[in-house]
């Protein structure tokens, strides 16, 4: 069983929708929850980070982090095509020196 | 704007020549930064931690021989594909954490190895 789990997709929303991507894992030792966003040839942009559970927004971006039910969320509201991309979500265990634990990634594409 | 910067960010070869790929923070000393490797539509894969001043640590199945690693200063780590053969072709990340946001990593634009 793998760490951290997402969902591969392809996720297809129609322009204006809310998105919903989650990732679960499985180590309640993770404390740091971050979510990149990777567009294709590209590196990965750092999107949302959040510290153990609680909700964090940032413009159109809401992350949420719940630990007991380890299980994060990104949520994105009135989605432009220009978010496609493929989401990866990413967490971290403390004392590990900035090693983070990648999911497989989603990709989402948001369609005129 | 960008804070870690790669080169060259395209690279074609042939077989059996060696590849260096320079990975920089921008503004920002890096005593730690990090070398992954993507193949098409899959996520991440750590390959190995760059250590300024000390070997770098590879991760379980990764030639050590064949990914050389060097942390040359606070802002330069460089990766080489020794010896460079059909199936190291991929597209190859490196990332550095950013002290001032705790327990992030910063990625760079990442370089597209293609070895013919």
């Amino acid at each position: 069983q793998k760490e951290v789990e997402q969902d591969p997709g392809p996720l297809s929303v129609p322009e204006g929708a809310i998105v919903s991507l989650n990732c679960t894992y499985s180590n309640s030792a993770f404390q740091y929850f971050m979510w990149y966003r990777q567009y294709s040839r590209k590196g990965p942009e750092l999107l949302m980070y959040t510290y153990s559970s609680g909700n964090k927004e940032d413009g159109r971006f809401t992350a949420q982090v719940d630990k007991s039910s380890k299980y994060i969320s990104l949520f994105i509201r009135d989605s432009q095509p220009s978010d496609s991309a493929t989401y990866l979500c990413a967490m971290r265990k403390p004392g590990t020196a900035s090693k983070l634990t990648f999911g497989t990634g989603t990709r989402l594409q948001v369609t005129l | 704007g960008a804070v870690v910067s790669q080169h060259p960010s395209r690279v074609i070869c042939k077989s059996g020549t060696s590849v260096k790929i320079e990975c920089r923070s921008l503004d920002f000393q890096a005593t730690t930064m990090f070398w992954y490797r993507q193949f098409p539509k899959q996520s991440l894969m750590l390959m190995a931690t760059s250590n300024e001043g000390s070997k770098a640590t590879y991760e379980q199945g990764v030639e050590k021989d064949k990914f050389l690693i060097n942390h040359a200063s606070l802002t330069l780590s460089t990766l080489t594909v020794t010896s460079a053969h059909p199936e190291d072709s991929s597209f190859y990340i490196c990332s550095a954490p950013l002290s001032t946001v705790r327990g992030t990593q910063y990625f760079g634009p990442g370089t597209r190895l293609l070895v013919l």
